[in-house]
């Protein structure tokens, strides 16, 4: 159980596009969903948490228009990440947790942007 | 300093030793996390403790609340327990955002 999964894996595109990644609960029902991005040998860095049928809270120094995120139904959140620039690739991982507070995240598998 | 400090960075180990990695941190938790990254990304969950110890196959997590520590680990090694080991604490401030640790990079040689 408490299966994530994140689409696509594997994402290229030119400078100046939007792309959208999507991330999935498949066999629970997510209240709140994180948002991370992970730079080489670096550990994950919190984007954003979204809670379903509200705006997403921003960390401090992301940009909301730049990366936004909707979580429209409890089992599902999509990260746009919004004209891409070179410095926007990067590991993007998705986690999910079955209630607002609730102690255990489930992660996905990410997503490898490379933006040219 | 780090809220989570994990030790050590890296280790290399030979096929059937016995591993052990570890984890302090200096904020009250609610929870601590114990992940698994594999070189293509994916993270796995492994243990979720908040006290004692649990084990699943040859993995064994240990937490002592009073002295902020945990410690994974592994018996009888193998090249496929080779991958990247993350602690996340969940503080108990009241958010429920997770204090990652920055990894250990395990490497085990056959």
């Amino acid at each position: 159980g408490a299966v994530v999964s994140q689409h696509p894996s594997r994402v290229i595109c030119k400078s100046g596009t939007s792309v959208k990644i999507e991330c999935r609960s498949l066999d629970f029902q997510a209240t709140t969903m994180f948002w991370y991005r992970q730079f080489p040998k670096q550990s994950l860095m919190l984007m954003a948490t979204s809670n379903e049928g509200s705006k997403a809270t921003y960390e401090q120094g992301v940009e909301k228009d730049k990366f936004l995120i909707n979580h429209a139904s409890l089992t599902l959140s999509t990260l746009t990440v919004t004209s891409a620039h070179p410095e926007d690739s990067s590991f993007y991982i998705c986690s999910a947790s079955l209630l607002v507070g609730y102690n255990e995240q489930f992660f996905g598998p990410g997503t490898r942007l490379t933006v040219l | 300093k780090n809220e989570v400090e994990q030790s050590p960075q890296n280790l290399t180990a030979q096929e059937g030793e016995f591993i052990t990695i570890n984890c302090s941190y200096s904020v009250g938790i609610s929870a601590l996390h114990w992940l698994q990254q594999h070189p293509g990304g994916g993270i796995v969950s492994l243990f979720m403790l908040s006290s004692g110890k649990k084990k699943h196959g040859r993995l064994i997590a240990t937490i002592n609340i009073q002295e902020k520590h945990s410690s994974l680990h592994i018996t009888a090694s193998h090249p496929r327990d080779s991958a990247v080991y993350i602690c996340a604490v969940r503080s108990s401030s009241g958010t429920y955002k997770y204090i990652f640790g920055t990894g250990t990079r395990l490497k085990v040689l056959a």
